[in-house]
């Protein structure tokens, strides 16, 4: 069956270090994956959009890697603040309307 | 300012009844989507609209309803035929529904049985 999985567990690290979230995902060929953010309550926010045929995208201080051979993405807060602590979803499209999300992971920041 | 907007924020259902919940957008859209959102699960969509006056149902559209009467609004009723209704209900649009663009999405209402 096609699944897409987030670390369930929260992720908790020091200010200033890199944060690393991973999205696994089987029996998909997406075209192209999703980073978005959520804060409690509220709905998600667009960070970064990733092509199969890109191994790498940056924006600022976020890194986003998509390996089809792994059928993994990486997703990389680098200089972390308390401000990035949040909920990040993995979405995977293989194209048109159809995007699936996965259920995310907490990241909390420590100050 | 541009957005997507979801009213109420919180709603209150008695059993049986059917409630309807608002979204808008002044992005300039053609796509709109509804998805739902419970504890621990990922977004699972409910329906999805390429195109004003056309709809499609996801993968869990029973128990539910809507319409696409204006570019800019896609309402959601709730029916009494949705027997686990209480969760965050997330309106989203985005650019179009054949390429691959960004969702940009309401801030939830959130539905609770009473």
């Amino acid at each position: 069956s096609q699944k897409i999985e987030q670390n369930s567990e929260a992720l908790n690290i020091q200010e200033g270090k890199t944060a690393t979230l991973t999205c696994n995902y089987t029996n998909y060929s997406p075209a192209y994956l999703q980073w978005y953010r959520q804060d409690p309550g509220r709905g998600p926010v667009f960070l970064l959009l990733i092509r199969e045929n890109e191994k790498e995208k940056r924006k600022e201080r976020l890194k986003v890697t998509f390996d089809t051979t792994l059928k993994q993405s990486l997703f990389h807060i680098t200089a972390s603040q308390p401000a990035d602590s949040a909920t990040y979803l993995c979405a995977l499209s293989t194209g048109g309307f159809k995007t699936i999300f996965g259920a995310g992971t907490r990241l909390f920041v420590k100050a | 300012d541009g957005g997507i907007t979801q009213s109420p924020k919180y709603l209150f259902r008695k059993e049986g009844q059917n409630v309807t919940l608002s979204c808008e957008q002044n992005l300039n859209h053609d796509a709109m989507y509804w998805y739902r959102q419970d504890p621990g699960q990922g977004l699972r969509l409910i329906y999805y609209s390429q195109i004003v006056n056309d709809f499609q149902k996801g993968d869990i559209a029973e128990g539910y309803s809507v319409s696409r009467e204006k570019k800019e609004s896609f309402p959601l009723t709730v029916t009494s035929a949705q027997k686990n209704p209480t969760a965050f209900y997330l309106c989203a649009s985005s650019l179009s529904g054949e390429v691959s663009t960004e969702a940009f999405f309401g801030q939830g209402t959130r539905l609770t049985v009473v």
